[in-house]
């Protein structure tokens, strides 16, 4: 499997309170992304990041922002959570823009 | 990215062929059909893709039609573990985002 971790795995917290979530990747890949997952919706795109310090709009980005400062991590934060972002959110790499992607193993977050 | 259509859910019992059919009509030149699977809340897994000619791994078979308006993803031997929600995708070859429906849900039975 692609050595990718996703922390936390699971988080509660307030509708009002900033909220960020991490992606690492040991493999080096250029590409990551960011989908959120809901019932009825399937996989949706948040944001992705082509490289160091280059992010791009998914077509679920509004209330969301990213920061790719490193290679190897992928944060993604929430500046102000509302209900509607309770949802499990996966992480995903890939070597090219052209190959397939690899998917950690997901945050689930509710927000009260 | 061309929209696709799966059935809702197929059962198939352990040890035969599961096809699992994606119709993506309005499908373009440059747009190759993935398949991907996802075990019961866990992050999607990808099983293989193809453009025009048929596609075989160890995971699977993908036999996409002469018009490629439609494809089927085959997995020759099904076992309980092959329990998933399967997603059918088209994607531009140069495209960074994949487009999920909301997938076939096979149940592998005994």
């Amino acid at each position: 499997d692609a050595g990718i971790t996703q922390s936390p795995r699971h988080k509660v917290t307030e509708t009002g309170t900033p909220v960020t979530l991490r992606c690492h990747q040991t493999e080096n890949h250029r590409y990551m992304y960011w989908y959120r997952q809901d019932p009825g919706h399937g996989l949706r795109l948040i944001h992705y990041s082509y490289g160091v310090k280059d992010t791009d709009k998914g077509e679920v980005s509004d209330g969301y922002s990213v920061s790719r400062s490193k290679t190897e991590d992928f944060l993604l934060t929430l500046e102000s959570a509302t209900s509607s972002q309770t949802s499990v959110y996966f992480c995903a790499i890939s070597e090219t823009e052209r190959n397939e992607q690899f998917f950690g193993p997901g945050t689930r977050l509710t927000v009260l | 990215d061309a929209k696709t259509t799966q059935p809702p859910s197929m059962d198939c019992a352990e040890g035969r062929a599961a096809n699992l059919p994606c119709n993506h009509s309005t499908i373009s030149g440059n747009e190759y059909v993935y398949w991907y699977r996802q075990i019961h809340s866990q992050g999607p897994q990808y099983i293989i893709h193809g453009l025009k000619n048929n596609e075989t791994n160890e995971m699977a078979s993908l036999i996409i039609t002469e018009d490629r308006k439609s494809s089927t993803l085959i997995l020759p031997h099904a076992t309980l573990r092959d329990t998933a929600v399967y997603y059918c995708i088209v994607r531009v070859g140069t495209a960074s985002k994949l487009t999920f429906g909301t997938g076939t849900r096979l149940q592998v039975t005994l």
